[in-house]
């Protein structure tokens, strides 16, 4: 099956650095990726559809100057986030679509990112 | 956007069958219904899809009556190992390649398996 990849799995970083998480599809070409957030004991939340070589489109509430997502390629896409506050602590998960033509589109989740700011 | 509600937890022990129902009234017609399981600390894992009757393979059930209104994922025979949150998902069945694509996730169901 499809593998999405994430790293770090895990970053601690002090307020008001920033962190860069990214996603990378490994057998597959995702032209599109999803950013998600999820709070302890809550469901996953989406922040952003990601499309390659354009620029993501960002849900309703989130701020797109400070959680910035860059697909360079076909492979990988990037989360930024920017002046991380203690409230950014949270897990960030991606998923990638591999559709083929005709099918039912498919996600494919990573592992998720745990971030935390001290 | 379909708003799905699923049960907030659910208890069985080990070796049962285990039927976990989710209420989308508001479906579209070319929504797909997705269910995924997810382990703490861990992204959600694809367990099955189906778009209208029954879906089957080798680790669940998938059954949608006529009107689409609700599917209930079915778990033979659970273990230990399925203790979980199980997650089911409306969405369109391809992304139009712009804008959002309109995800939405319920709130889950925490699966407890009992020995």
């Amino acid at each position: 099956g499809a593998v999405v990849s994430q790293h770090p799995s895990w970053v601690i970083c002090k307020s008001g650095t920033s962190v860069k998480i990214e996603c990378r599809s490994l057998d597959f070409q995702a032209t599109t990726m999803f950013w998600y957030r999820q709070f302890p004991k809550q469901s996953l939340m989406l922040m952003a559809t990601s499309n390659e070589g354009s620029k993501a489109t960002y849900e309703q509430g989130v701020e797109k100057d400070k959680f910035l997502i860059n697909h360079a390629s076909l492979t990988l896409s990037t989360l930024t986030v920017t002046s991380a506050h203690p409230e950014d602590s949270s897990f960030y998960i991606c998923s990638a679509n591999s559709p083929t033509e005709g099918q039912v589109t498919e996600q494919y989740f990573g592992p998720g990112t745990r971030l935390t700011v001290t | 956007l379909a708003k799905t509600t699923q049960p907030i937890s659910m208890d069985s022990y080990e070796g049962q069958e285990v039927n976990i129902t989710c209420s989308h009234n508001n479906i579209a017609t070319n929504d797909y219904i997705t269910w995924y399981q997810q382990f703490p600390s861990q992204g959600p894992r694809f367990i099955i899809q189906g778009y209208k009757t029954k879906v089957t393979n080798e680790v669940a059930s998938l059954f949608i009556p006529a009107d689409r209104k609700s599917s209930t994922l079915s778990l033979p025979r659970v273990s230990l190992s399925d203790t979980a949150v199980y997650y089911c998902l409306v969405a369109p069945a391809k992304y139009s390649g712009a804008g959002s694509y309109q995800l939405t996730f319920g709130k889950g169901t925490k699966l407890s398996v009992i020995p």
